[in-house]
């Protein structure tokens, strides 16, 4: 079966450090992976996503993620947290070549906090 | 204006009531979905219309009867329900179903407790 794991259910990282949010996936053929954000009491907001290409991928407020293939991965990072940041994050997988947004599957989400 | 807007943000409901969430999205899309979010579960897929007409339905109970006027509006009918549909429902919306790459714009939601 398809899925998406994300091993943390919390991270919580000091403001101005830098923050790593896992996922892992397990889709066939070649995935397009997503990462979303969801702040309290609103939906999910689209952060960035990979399709094809250079493996680092850089998306909305400072957020990129790094796509690695053998290790079946899609971690998100920052370089340096704010405390806006605290959201709850999820990563997605669709399988490539059948491109389907219906077909999306969603990890269960981490909560960040950051601390000031 | 959001794109995705949903009404009511929250509604509380007994098990024997009938009520509807409404969804309306304003970016032109052509495909409507719902999706139910229950605390540390990842996002569940109920139903989605492309083009008006209902492409999925993910095993979910009668109780829940989604409607789509037009490519604009989407509805969940809500019927009888029990004290585990209390969740989060999220509407999306994405340009195209298949050969989309997968980017859906979500309302913020309508908070459900049924008592």
């Amino acid at each position: 079966a398809q899925s998406v794991a994300q091993p943390e259910d919390q991270v919580n990282v000091a403001e101005g450090n830098p923050l790593t949010v896992k996922c892992t996936y397990s889709v066939s053929g070649n995935p397009y992976l997503f990462w979303y954000v969801q702040y309290p009491n609103r939906g999910l907001q689209f952060l960035l996503k990979y399709i094809t290409g250079d493996n680092l991928v850089k998306g909305s407020y400072g957020f990129e993620a790094e796509f690695n293939k053998s290790q079946t991965s899609f971690h998100l990072k920052k370089p340096s947290a704010l405390v806006s940041d605290s959201a709850l994050y999820f990563c997605a997988a669709v399988r490539g070549g059948y491109s389907s947004a219906s077909k999306i599957i969603f990890g269960s989400g981490t909560r960040l906090s950051i601390r000031p | 204006e959001t794109g995705v807007t949903q009404t009511p943000r929250h509604l509380v409901m007994g098990m024997t009531n009938k009520k509807s969430l409404k969804c309306e999205q304003h970016l032109g899309h052509n495909a409507m979905y719902w999706y139910k979010q229950s605390a540390k579960k990842p996002l569940e897929l109920m139903f989605v219309y492309s083009l008006e007409e209902r492409v999925e339905n993910n095993s979910v109970p009668s109780r829940f009867s989604p409607e789509c006027p037009n490519s604009s509006h989407l509805f969940l009918h809500l019927h009888t329900l029990q004290p585990e549909d209390s969740a989060l429902y999220l509407c999306a919306s994405s340009q195209g179903w298949r050969g989309n790459t997968g980017e859906l714009f979500f309302g913020e939601g309508s908070r459900l407790t049924v008592l």
